[in-house]
């Protein structure tokens, strides 16, 4: 099936640095990244959806200069949070649907646990 | 009112009972319906997608869609302790695109 590979699973942080998280589909073209973050307890939230070489759509309320996405090729999108601060601390997970078989495409990566200190 | 309800947990079931999850939807064009589970500090995997009224089942997996009531459900069977763990249910915006899921129910099976 379908994998999306995320990267790295986990990163502590300086409040105030950045942070570049990967999100690579394996054996599909992902015409479609979705970038979710979770607090703990909650639901997913998406925050942005990125299609491959054009700008991300921001769902309102996420800062799009904050949470920089690039969507540069079929195969991998990025999620740069930029100078985080402690609220920034979560779960953030990448969802990248096939452009071929797009009623199933809907796999998660790993996820990445940000923390910011 | 929220775009997608699940009753509300904690829910706890005996081993080998039958859990029931359920879920309502507002938005009455949506045409398909996903049911992920999520492990604590897991992200989400994929049980079960359902897009015609009626019952589709998968192993001890049952989900049962109902779009005139806006209500879609996932019976597990025979549960088991490694079942436990928070069921997501998703709807498909009616533009086909963006996933909204419920809050979740978290599920637990007792040895």
């Amino acid at each position: 099936g379908a994998v999306v590979s995320q990267h790295p699973s986990w990163v502590i942080c300086k409040s105030g640095t950045s942070v570049k998280i990967e999100c690579r589909s394996l054996d599909f073209q992902a015409t479609t990244m979705f970038w979710y973050r979770q607090f703990p307890k909650q639901s997913l939230m998406l925050m942005a959806t990125s299609n491959e070489g054009s700008k991300a759509t921001y769902e309102q309320g996420v800062e799009k200069d904050k949470f920089l996405i690039n969507h540069a090729s079929l195969t991998l999108s990025t999620l740069t949070v930029t100078s985080a601060h402690p609220e920034d601390s979560s779960f953030y997970i990448c969802s990248a649907r096939d452009g071929v078989s797009a009623v199933y495409g809907y796999t998660f990566g790993s996820g990445t646990r940000l923390t910011v200190v | 009112q929220k775009e997608v309800e699940q009753n509300s947990g904690p829910l706890s079931v005996p081993e080998g009972a039958i859990a029931s999850l359920n879920c309502t939807y507002s938005d009455r064009g949506s045409q398909s319906f996903f049911w992920y589970r999520q492990y604590s500090g897991k992200s989400p995997e994929l049980i079960m997608f359902i897009y015609s009224n009626g019952d589709k089942e998968d192993g001890r997996f049952t989900a049962q869609l109902n779009k005139a009531s806006q209500y879609v459900s996932l019976l597990i069977r025979d549960s088991q302790p490694s079942d436990s763990a928070t069921y997501l249910c998703a709807v498909m915006e009616t533009s086909g695109s963006r996933l909204t899921f419920g809050e979740g129910t978290q599920l637990t099976v007792n040895p």
